[in-house]
């Protein structure tokens, strides 16, 4: 696909339940970059992946969350027992090789999810 | 340590008037700045971006922005608003250290009125 590709884009899931989030990046894009938004705030840092390796997941809220790229294309967050409080829009973003903080992010469109 | 502040949680303007959204930043080091636009229900679309170029960055849209390190400021600038420019707009602040992992501003809610 042209851009960055979420899904699904809406989750409701009750409180405990597992939950897994897809990211698609664009094609060939090295970086690949999670944020997490709450409603009226910016986005906020997760996680990063350089091809298949998490360099950084420094920004990950507790131990219930989890991300992979196993094979340095597809990315997929999972949050284990969720809960109210992790309720937001889930963004990613991928970015093409080189100078990390000169590069363009695109950005997908989201996914929301909400814990009831 | 970066951050960003932006000032003013929702600007409303009238159509045709100038658009002028504040951005402070706050960095250790030579900082990329970049301003991205949010519609709703959609991702972050990119407008504009300082990489230690020239200091008056041209975007889309007919927004720019100007990089101003005695005040360590980055505002966004349009010299006249248009009904599509009601979305939410985000600064935000990265370097070459840190994977480009950029630290976002709140976000300011725009409102265009006829």
């Amino acid at each position: 696909g042209a851009g960055v590709s979420q899904s699904p884009r809406y989750k409701v899931a009750k409180r405990g339940q597992d939950v897994a989030l897809r990211c698609d990046p664009i094609s060939g894009h090295v970086s690949l970059f999670w944020y997490q938004q709450a409603l009226g705030q910016g986005p906020e840092f997760l996680t990063y992946f350089q091809n298949e390796a998490q360099l950084d997941k420094s920004g990950l809220p507790s131990d219930r969350f989890f991300a992979e790229r196993p094979e340095g294309s597809v990315s997929t967050l999972k949050i284990q027992r969720t809960q109210q409080e992790d309720s937001a829009v889930y963004l990613c973003a991928s970015s093409s090789p080189g100078l990390a903080g000169k590069n363009i992010q695109y950005f997908g469109a989201g996914t929301r999810l909400s814990v009831l | 340590a970066q951050s960003v502040t932006q000032l003013g949680s929702h600007v409303s303007v009238s159509e045709g008037a100038l658009v002028l959204l504040r951005c402070n930043y706050s960095s250790s080091v030579p900082p990329y700045l970049f301003w991205y636009v949010q519609y709703p229900n959609q991702g972050l679309q990119l407008l504009l971006k300082y990489t230690s170029a020239a200091t008056l960055v041209k975007g889309i849209n007919g927004f720019e922005a100007e990089f101003k390190k005695s005040e360590t400021s980055f505002h966004l600038t349009k010299p006249s608003a248009h009904m599509s420019d009601a979305a939410e707009y985000f600064c935000a602040v990265t370097s070459e250290l840190g994977w480009g992992k950029l630290q976002f501003g709140a976000g300011t809610q725009v409102v265009v009125t006829p």
